[in-house]
């Protein structure tokens, strides 16, 4: 499996501001998501990075909260736009195996809290 | 009904001994299924794929009933290490590549 890394792994915003979260992965992916997992729950996506195009947002999410960038096959960005104490969740990138059966494979996370 | 159902425990559970779990989906055109495990302040990390034959790896095995649409994660001799939450996964569709996750169920094995 690929190996995956996130910037920052934790920070503590005030609301109003933003923040971008950085998952590099050490070889190329044909798909990327993006997750948050909020306190005590599961995970949920939030969209899927298209490498080329707009990223796909899922029922709930839109790009001028969450904006995606996707410049390559190894890197994308998930912003965190006008963030409120809602926003206080885990953030999780994954990348799709190479086996081929939709199995997926996580970045260790970014732990935000906005006070 | 909910997309991926699971008891949410805690389970608590003697070192040494066979506990198992159960998972129901939705979906009847779901193809791939998976567990993961995922550690306190941890990311998920797979466990294993469910086939339809069902799988064993080690101390864990998997099963799958697709006219029942139900999935099972049996452990056996259960080690303190295995104490974590464990989710159970499907994937959206046939041909979707998105995957839905179960809200866990919690393990914590006694010593």
């Amino acid at each position: 499996s690929a190996v995956i890394s996130q910037k920052p792994s934790r920070d503590i915003c005030q609301r109003g501001t933003s923040l971008t979260i950085q998952c590099q992965v050490d070889s190329q992916v044909t798909m990327m998501f993006w997750y948050r997992q909020q306190p005590g729950q599961s995970l949920t996506l939030i969209a899927t990075a298209n490498q080329g195009s707009e990223a796909t947002y899922e029922s709930g999410f839109v790009i001028d909260k969450f904006p995606i960038s996707r410049p390559n096959l190894t890197f994308s960005t998930l912003t965190v736009s006008n963030m409120s104490p809602e926003d206080s969740s885990i953030y999780l990138c994954s990348v799709l195996g190479l086996a081929g059966g939709h199995e997926q494979y996580f970045g260790p996370g970014t732990r935000l809290t906005v006070t | 009904r909910k997309e991926v159902e699971q008891d949410p425990g805690p389970f608590n559970v003697p070192e040494g001994a066979t506990v198992a779990f159960n998972c129901t989906y939705s979906n009847s055109a779901s193809q791939s299924f998976f567990w993961y495990r995922q550690d306190c302040r941890k990311e998920p990390k797979l466990l294993m794929s469910v086939y339809s034959s069902g799988n064993e790896d080690g101390r864990f095995t998997a099963q799958l009933n697709r006219a029942s649409q139900y999935i099972s994660l049996l452990i056996r001799d259960s080690k303190l290490s295995d104490s974590a939450t464990y989710l159970c996964v499907v994937n959206k569709g046939p041909r979707d590549d998105k995957i839905i996750f179960g809200k866990g169920t919690r393990l914590h094995i006694l010593p």
